[in-house]
């Protein structure tokens, strides 16, 4: 399909390992936003990129969390050393050159135990 | 920083009833609104946005929303709600200056009776 899609779908770790979490956007989108959603809240935003630059990571909570875009197209978002409280469901969203509407995957569902 | 209010967390309608979903915001000028809708197990799918222009807006599977620019509110509508339409929404807003990232509200789910 010509969607966003996220890898992999739902993933369960132990405290303390590392994780990476793929989002892959919609061809010919410039933008790129992770958020993080826990359950019975809203999304909320962590980082973007325009290309393969980080514009803002303002919503990254901690050193622990980081994400790339190193050739403008897919994007890994990074956890170190995992906590429990990281649980939540991470979604990716990309849009197109003029900006305007966010297509959003599927979402990673990750647990940590 | 900008922030919305979705103050019912739940509402329960009944098929063919209308709905209303309010949705407030706080921001020093207009930002962009949208609607969201999340069913169980999918993505966030979007509903209708506001950029500019009229303030009524249409948007896909008969839903509108109305931006009042005095009241800072966004509210989404339906006339008549189908069973199809149980699921979560959520309303967002976005600052251009800010790279367009959503700022959400915490959601509203809706239940359908029969």
């Amino acid at each position: 399909g010509a969607g966003v899609s996220q890898s992999p779908r739902y993933k369960v770790t132990k405290r303390g390992q590392d994780v990476a979490l793929r989002c892959d956007p919609i061809s010919g989108h410039v933008s790129l936003y992770w958020y993080r959603q826990a359950l019975g809240q809203g999304p909320e935003f962590l980082t973007y990129f325009n290309y393969e630059a980080q514009q803002d990571k303002s919503g990254l909570p901690n050193d622990r969390f980081s994400a790339e875009r190193p050739e403008g197209s897919i994007s890994t978002l990074t956890i170190q050393r995992t906590e429990q409280r990281d649980s939540a469901m991470y979604r990716c969203a990309s849009a197109p050159p003029l900006g305007g509407e966010q297509f959003f995957g599927p979402g990673t569902r990750l647990t940590v135990l | 920083a900008q922030s919305v209010t979705q103050p019912d967390i739940h509402i329960t309608v009944s098929e063919g009833a209308s709905l209303e979903l309010r949705c407030n915001y706080s921001y020093g000028a207009t930002p962009y609104l949208f609607w969201y809708v999340q069913s169980p197990g999918q993505g966030l799918q979007l509903l209708l946005k506001y950029f500019s222009g009229d303030t009524l807006v249409q948007g896909i599977k008969g839903f509108e929303a109305e931006f009042k620019r005095s009241q800072s509110s966004f509210n989404l509508r339906k006339p008549s709600v189908h069973w199809s339409d149980a699921a979560e929404y959520f309303c967002a807003v976005a600052v251009k200056s800010s790279g367009d990232k959503l700022t959400f509200g915490t959601g509203t789910r809706l239940a359908v009776r029969p």
